[in-house]
């Protein structure tokens, strides 16, 4: 069965350091994967996505993610995290396997030290 | 910018009630999706609709009704409501399938079953 894996439940950031969120999926046919951020109280917002080409792709806020075939990953990174960036992660995969329904990981929490 | 509204968002029902969460788009979406996230899980879906008049159930539609009768609404139905349905619901909508876009989400309905 399709499966998506985010290891880290929570993961504890100062601000300015960076930040790497890890996402690991089982799947066999081509994947489309992307990653939403839920800030509290809020509806999930999609920060970016990969369908095809260029492995690393470029988010809104800042936010990259590279996808990795061989590691069946798509970790998402971000450079210099702000206090702003307090939310909740959430990566998602489609395929054909799953009938173009997404598939989500359960999530990880950041949160940030001033 | 509307974007996708439901209501309501706070709910205390007892157990064997039976409630309409109300969900309307202005985006002019075709697919329109509900969700439950609970703790320490990923969302799953609850039932979709690819347009008005088609409905299908996802992975966990059981104690739960929909309908679309316009492109704009897509409410869900809970008959006898019960503890385990206890989760906060996610309405979300898509131009079209999930692998050539992205989808918008409301705000969440939180609901609790007592």
């Amino acid at each position: 069965a399709q499966s998506v894996t985010q290891p880290d439940i929570h993961i504890t950031v100062s601000e300015g350091a960076s930040l790497e969120l890890r996402c690991n999926y089982s799947y066999g046919a081509t994947p489309y994967l992307f990653w939403y951020v839920q800030s509290p109280g809020q509806g999930l917002q999609l920060l970016l996505k990969y369908f095809s080409g260029d492995t690393l792709v470029q988010g809104i806020k800042g936010f990259e993610a590279e996808f990795k075939r061989s590691q069946s990953s798509f970790n998402l990174r971000k450079p210099s995290v702000h206090w702003s960036d307090a939310a909740e992660y959430f990566c998602a995969v489609t395929s054909l396997d799953s009938n173009y329904q997404l598939i989500w990981g359960a999530g990880t929490k950041l949160i940030i030290k001033p | 910018n509307a974007g996708v509204t439901q209501t309501p968002k706070f709910r205390i029902l007892k157990i064997g009630q039976s409630m309409t969460l109300q969900c309307t788009q202005d985006m002019n979406h075709n697919y329109m999706y509900w969700y439950r996230q609970d703790p320490g899980m990923g969302l799953k879906l609850i039932y979709y609709s690819v347009g008005a008049g088609i409905t299908d159930k996802g992975e966990v539609p059981n104690g739960y009704n929909v309908s679309r009768s316009t492109t704009e609404d897509f409410p869900l139905r809970l008959e006898l409501a019960a503890p385990s349905q206890t989760s906060v619901y996610f309405c979300a909508s898509s131009l079209g399938r999930v692998d050539t876009g992205e989808l918008f989400f409301g705000e969440g309905s939180r609901l609790t079953v007592l």
